[in-house]
């Protein structure tokens, strides 16, 4: 599986739009982007994930660029609840199902 | 749909014992992985169940252990316990080869 780089730290004000980038520069053509976040001591929990065209769901939006070699989450209107370490990971699509999860972006919503 | 549920969520142990914790996929799901969480090495995956039958493992010593039963619980255990195992243990489980959801991970403290 390719590997991601993310920010280590990011802060955003609540209220505002978070983005959170993350590049996979060798991202191969069937590998997915997924975006997992974990709020401490929990078990990550799932947000999004595309393979290349642009996603949205409930939680949040997901920006793939044209040659996928980078993608940002877009968090629309944070909310301090939304402080936690996110976590940027590509994977084959019908591969196995290891994880392979990097330190990721501690995000932290300010009042 | 209920999510993955892990039993027990808090356990103490000493060094030498053997500990065995539990995972409960979501309905449906047939795919059950297992991760360790440590401070210091972060996120890493330990094996992956798929109908009773080890699919896929990580870089892990022998004394980590798993199964999977025909209702798709899984179980893990770890025998003769040293201090460097305390950490948080999380299932997640997916449908055949999809999105994994992450269980509340048990946290193992070992004395």
């Amino acid at each position: 599986d390719a590997k991601t780089t993310q920010p280590t730290s990011m802060d955003c004000a609540e209220g505002r739009a978070a983005n959170l980038p993350c590049n996979h520069s060798t991202i191969s053509g069937n590998e997915y982007v997924y975006w997992y976040r974990q709020i401490h001591s929990q078990g990550p929990q799932y947000i999004i994930h595309g393979l290349k065209n642009n996603e949205t769901n409930e939680m949040a939006s997901l920006i793939i660029t044209e040659d996928r070699k980078s993608s940002t989450l877009i968090l629309p209107h944070a909310t301090l609840r939304d402080t936690a370490v996110y976590h940027c990971i590509v994977r084959v699509a019908g591969g196995g199902q290891k994880l392979v999860f990097g330190q990721g972006t501690r995000l932290t919503i300010n009042p | 749909k209920a999510g993955v549920t892990q039993t027990p969520r808090y356990l103490i142990k000493t060094r030498g014992q053997q500990v065995t914790l539990s995972c409960s996929p979501i309905s449906g799901h047939r795919s059950v992985s297992w991760y360790q969480q440590t401070p210091g090495q972060g996120l890493q995956f330990l094996f992956e169940y798929f109908s009773e039958t080890q699919r896929n493992k990580g870089n892990f010593p022998g004394r980590f252990s798993g199964r999977q039963f025909s209702n798709s619980r899984s179980e893990m255990n770890v025998s003769t316990l040293e201090l460097g195992d305390s950490a948080l243990y999380l299932c997640a489980s997916s449908f055949v080869k999809e999105t994994q959801y992450f269980g509340p991970g048990t946290r193992l403290l070992v004395l």
